[in-house]
């Protein structure tokens, strides 16, 4: 069964101040790790997909990269609107839909001004 | 990108009622999915929405507690039945829209409560 954590539950940053959350994984079978950002109130906004350890991906200032049995997600210099609870997900070659995402909780992101 | 959008965004049912959710996206995508995001917990997949034949369901989940439709490829209703205070939840519908990349959008949701 595919699992996913995501630590730490909630952080709290100043403005400006760089930091990263951590998704570990155990799938059988990688075919994708997404990163989604949630606002309160409103759907999964997808950010990026990472599909073979190495492989980094960017938007403004999140950072996206992948090893074997985690992925991090760099946040740098981070603004007040940065704040929502950021996804992860994975998605195997296991049983079940061949689509089927396994979220983790979230990491729960407050930047203050 | 898909612009997906849901009907209701949210509402407050009683014990027992049964409510249906409405999903319609903007282009034809090839899969379209229902999720459960309840407090405190991870979205978690209840089915597939299969185009023109019967949802395919994940453990736990049942055709009788949630019946599913999908008549096109832009379209698709979940129906929350016989609902008890613990069905309280988000529902959330969601999309691949096809591609090399196969990514994955996430309707707004529709927030139920039951009392």
């Amino acid at each position: 069964e595919d699992q996913v954590t995501q630590s730490p539950e909630a952080l709290r940053l100043q403005e400006g101040e760089s930091s990263s959350l951590n998704c570990s994984y155990t799938v059988s079978g990688l075919r994708g790790l997404f990163w989604y950002r949630q606002d309160p109130g409103k759907g999964p906004e997808f950010l990026f997909t990472l599909y073979s350890a190495g492989e980094e991906k960017e938007k403004e200032r999140l950072k996206a990269t992948l090893t074997k049995k985690e992925s991090f997600l760099h946040i740098t210099a981070p603004k007040p609107e940065d704040s929502a609870t950021y996804l992860c997900a994975v998605r195997s070659g296991s049983g079940g839909s061949n689509y089927k995402l396994t979220f983790g909780k979230g990491t729960l992101l407050t930047v203050n001004p | 990108s898909a612009v997906i959008s849901q009907k209701p965004s949210r509402d407050i049912c009683q014990r027992g009622t049964s409510l249906t959710i409405q999903c319609q996206v903007d282009s034809q995508v090839t899969m379209m999915f229902w999720y459960r995001q309840q407090p405190g917990q991870s979205l978690t997949l209840i089915a597939t929405a299969n185009q023109g034949s019967e949802a395919t369901y994940e453990s736990g989940f049942v055709i009788d507690k949630f019946p599913i439709s999908r008549p096109n490829l832009t379209f698709s209703t979940l129906t929350v039945s016989n609902m008890s205070p613990e069905d309280s939840s988000i529902y959330l519908c969601s999309v691949v829209t096809g591609g090399p990349e196969d990514t994955q959008y996430f309707g707004p949701g529709t927030r139920l409560t039951v009392l």
